[in-house]
């Protein structure tokens, strides 16, 4: 079983709904991830956060907005997003902050999304 | 420009037989490697990584992967394959300038 937990593990959305997927980590790691996957393609970056502060934001469309309340908590939050955004939103966990260390990213099941 | 790559999209291999799983990659610098598996509809997990030290790694569930500086290569091995093993595998680099990147994948299919 994963050490992070991701809700909704599948959720439908219509182009104009506001959803917001959640993540929850309890390793006492510093960092997180959101990645966006297709299908059999690899995860794609687009947000780190490095002790509740975003540190990287790999030019995603503004319909995606990112929100870290706590070292434990990632939220991503939702809005007028298009059919092409259909995809796997996996979240990530690493203990380290520094770039190009050892720590390995620790993965939760994802979120299904399908827009409409 | 860093990069890793996955030569092979499909490998087949019968149960029972030696796998690989091949990965090259291209980075300045000393290389951090890692391998990860996913199984239908789950997230990525980690499998076994290399720093620095003796190049054999041993990982989970009984993979291990060989570094080789000389070839650039990091391929991920397993002495007796299963059924179970059959998945998608990605290999991934991480350097000191930015986060991890990741292979294409290949796909691991174990015949029974």
């Amino acid at each position: 079983d994963t050490e992070v937990t991701q809700t909704p593990k599948h959720l439908v959305m219509g182009m104009t709904n506001k959803k917001s997927l959640k993540c929850e980590q309890h390793m006492g790691h510093r960092a997180m991830y959101w990645y966006k996957q297709k299908a059999k393609k690899p995860p794609e970056l687009m947000f780190v956060y490095s002790y509740e502060k975003l540190s990287i934001n790999e030019s995603v469309p503004s319909r995606f907005s990112p929100e870290c309340p706590n070292s434990s908590l990632l939220n991503l939050h939702l809005h007028a997003l298009q059919p092409e955004d259909s995809a796997l939103y996996l979240c990530a966990s690493s203990q380290d902050v520094a770039m190009g260390t050892g720590s390995p990213l620790h993965f939760g099941n994802g979120t299904r999304l399908t827009v409409t | 420009a860093q990069s890793v790559a996955q030569p092979e999209d499909q490998v087949n291999v019968a149960e029972g037989n030696p796998l690989t799983v091949k990965c090259t990659y291209s980075v300045s610098g000393n290389p951090y490697l890692f391998w990860y598996v996913q199984y239908p509809n789950r997230g990525l997990q980690f499998l076994l990584k290399y720093i620095t030290g003796d190049n054999l790694v041993k990982g989970s569930y009984g993979f291990e992967a060989e570094f080789n500086k000389s070839q650039t290569s990091f391929h991920l091995k397993k002495p007796s394959a299963l059924v179970s093993d059959s998945a998608l595998y990605f290999c991934a680099v991480r350097d000191p300038t930015r986060e991890y990147i990741f292979g294409t994948g290949t796909r691991l299919k174990v015949l029974a």
